[in-house]
């Protein structure tokens, strides 16, 4: 059964510095990854996916993740924080072979002035 | 491209009405419809899986004759709350999944936010 583990539910930074949330997952067989980002009332919007070719991979404004085998990890950076970047933030994991999608927890990023 | 259109965006209703909540893909067609729930600050929790032209799939413990499902085209599948009471409050949110299978992403609406007096 594969899950994911994000492992702060808050990240506080200041505009202009830069980001990380982090992802843990755990998988029976090669899986597929995801970040998602909710802003409020809203739906999800995809950042970015890893589909078992290039580990670093590259999202939509200016985040990227690299995905770590050997750390069953899939942290989400991103060099300079805007103040539009407060959201919440979703590590998925989808297992090859099947189609349900597993959410963790979730990271409230909150950018202050 | 891939946008996923969910209306109404916030319904209020009195405890023992029905209330239906529709998810269009409007520019791919979607094989395969999500619905998730979700209660305030935390994760989404999949309820079903919708498939065009079949019965959907509702995850354990998601009963299904209360949360109906239907996916009748390509582009459309509702689910409807029946008999809806308070604890059925929450942001409801579909994703729809384009042709190509489970390699494509899954597109996400703006959610529905059920509110039961």
């Amino acid at each position: 059964a594969q899950s994911v583990t994000q492992l702060d539910s808050h990240v506080s930074v200041s505009e202009g510095t830069p980001v990380l949330l982090r992802c843990n997952y755990s998988s029976s067989y090669s899986p597929s990854l995801f970040w998602y980002v909710q802003h409020p009332n809203k739906g999800l919007q995809l950042l970015l996916k890893y589909t078992s070719a290039a580990t670093l991979v590259k999202g939509i404004n200016g985040f990227e993740a690299e995905f770590k085998k050997s750390e069953t990890s899939f942290h989400l950076t991103k060099p300079s924080a805007h103040m539009s970047d407060a959201a919440e933030y979703f590590c998925v994991v989808r297992q090859t072979g099947f189609q349900k999608l597993v959410f963790g927890t979730g990271t409230r990023l909150l950018v202050s002035p | 491209g891939a946008v996923v259109s969910q209306h109404p965006s916030w319904v209020i209703c009195k405890s023992g009405t029905s209330v239906k909540i529709e998810c269009r893909s409007l520019d791919f067609q979607a094989t395969t419809m999500f619905w998730y729930r979700q209660f305030p600050k935390q994760s989404l929790m999949l309820m079903a899986t919708s498939n065009e032209g079949s019965k959907a799939t509702y995850e354990q413990g998601v009963e299904k004759d209360k949360f109906l499902i239907n996916h009748a085209s390509l582009t459309l599948s509702t689910l409807t709350v029946t008999s809806a009471h308070p604890e059925d409050s929450s942001f409801y949110i579909c994703s729809a999944r384009d042709r190509g299978g489970e390699i494509q992403p899954q597109h996400f609406g703006d959610g529905t936010r059920l509110s039961i007096l």
